[in-house]
């Protein structure tokens, strides 16, 4: 699987967008991007999924740039509930009921007041 | 849809005893679920997937005779930590696959944080 790389800690003022950045350079063409956060001492959440469209669900935005090397997740509000490690992980289209998530080391979003 | 529980949310046991954790779907059959450690400011390590009805499949380093799974039926999988010690005082999370948008994605339990004295 692809490896993804992300910064290790974000800030965001309540109410404004949080934009967190994933690099997953070495992304193949069956692989999608996947984004789970994990709220402190909580399982992970499933957030959003994206192949090479942009994608918006009720949570998130998922902007997926032309060549798939990069995406970004965007919390369009942010508030203080969203505090929480977000994670970006890349997963084969081929998802038969073995298939593994495999989490790296996330960025930690800190939203203030 | 696609809830997963966890029982016991927290258990502390001394060193040497047995524990068992608990992870069921609540609202949809799984025959496949995972079983992850997490440790004190570190990322989620897949330890094992869990088989409905036969053997489950464990990652690379981890011992299959300490960690037993069990995965009786579709909405239950157990993961017993044998002969337990502090080392092993981690926060251990389960997912389950559930069938969505035509392909099977994880949803998570909430976690059990185990403390071995």
């Amino acid at each position: 699987d692809a490896k993804t790389t992300q910064p290790t800690s974000m800030d965001c003022a309540e109410g404004r967008a949080a934009n967190l950045p994933c690099n997953h350079s070495t992304i193949s063409g069956n692989e999608y991007v996947y984004w789970y956060r994990q709220i402190h001492s909580q399982g992970p959440q499933y957030i959003i999924h994206g192949l090479k469209n942009n994608e918006t669900n009720e949570m998130a935005s998922l902007i997926i740039t032309e060549d798939r090397k990069s995406s970004t997740l965007i919390l369009p509000h942010a508030t203080l509930r969203d505090t929480a490690v977000y994670y970006c992980i890349v997963r084969p289209s081929d998802t038969g009921t073995a298939s593994k998530l495999t989490f790296g080391t996330g960025t930690r979003l800190q939203v203030t007041l | 849809g696609a809830v997963v529980s966890q029982h016991p949310s927290w258990v502390i046991c001394k060193s040497g005893t047995s524990v068992k954790i608990e992870c069921r779907s609540l609202d949809f059959q799984a025959t496949t679920m995972f079983w992850y450690r997490q440790f004190p400011k570190q990322s989620l390590m897949l330890m094992a997937t869990s088989n409905e009805g036969s053997k489950a499949t464990y990652e690379q380093g981890v011992e299959k005779d300490k960690f037993l799974i069990n995965h009786a039926s579709l909405t239950l999988s157990t993961l017993t930590v044998t002969s337990a010690h502090p080392e092993d005082s981690s926060f251990y999370i389960c997912s389950a696959n559930y069938p969505a948008r035509g392909r099977y994605e994880q949803y998570f339990g909430p976690g059990t944080r185990l403390t071995v004295t």
